[in-house]
């Protein structure tokens, strides 16, 4: 299986502020990886596929880069509907894994 | 708008089959792979499989001699069947669709909660 490791676990934000969070995985998947934000009690929601092309009606404070091993979602300006968990997930081959999770607090 | 819903028992005993279903509305079956994720309480997502309309399957290793997932398409929805359940197989239990490219899930059920207890 591929192993898909994000970072940080969790982290602090104010509102504005720029925030980064990166997913590795075990081997190169090219761009097969996709981007969920998920609020407590919801079921996740796909931002961003491919690695880096925007879900329809996303945001554009959410961007997504990287190929091959490593990968980042970027949140441009941190805003109150923001303050979730993220998961990264690799599609490139079955099964479908993902990340842990970063869950994205108010500090 | 696609919309999904999960349904079925909140409780299954130790040893039993868990059975959820997903019903499609607005929107067909056909020519689209769904499939099932879960989540344990306060953990991380697990995918399990998915199904082709035609009815093929790819399905996690770590459940595969113990899941099957089917279609009915003249009731658009489609079903997960796990066997020989125990208290690790406790979680939410989302069905979703997958994208276009057939390499995302883009559109989610809001999730059933699953307790294995007797």
């Amino acid at each position: 299986d591929i192993r898909v490791t994000q970072s940080p676990s969790s982290l602090s934000a104010s509102l504005g502020d720029r925030v980064i969070i990166t997913c590795r995985a075990s081997q190169s998947i090219s761009t097969y990886l996709n981007w969920y934000q998920q609020k407590p009690g919801k079921a996740p929601k796909l931002l961003i596929y491919a690695a880096s092309t925007l879900e329809s009606g996303v945001p554009s404070r959410f961007s997504g880069s990287g190929s091959g091993t490593d990968f980042t979602l970027t949140i441009s300006s941190l805003q109150p509907e923001d303050f979730a968990t993220y998961y990264c997930q690799q599609s490139y081959s079955t099964p479908w894994t993902f990340g842990q999770g970063t869950k994205v607090e108010i500090k | 708008q696609v919309q999904l819903q999960e349904s079925g028992p909140g409780l299954v005993k130790p040893s039993e089959t868990l059975s959820l279903s997903c019903t499609v509305s607005n929107g067909f079956i056909s020519s689209y792979y769904w499939s099932w994720i879960r989540q344990p309480p306060g953990k991380g997502l697990e995918w399990i499989g998915y199904i082709y309309y035609s009815g093929s399957t790819n399905y996690n290793p770590s459940l595969n001699s113990r899941v099957t997932i089917s279609l009915d398409t003249s009731m658009n929805l489609f079903s997960l069947k796990l066997t020989s359940v125990t208290a690790a197989d406790t979680a939410v239990y989302f069905c979703a669709r997958l994208g276009e490219d057939g390499y995302n899930l883009d559109c989610w059920g809001q999730g059933t909660l699953v307790t294995v207890s007797s």
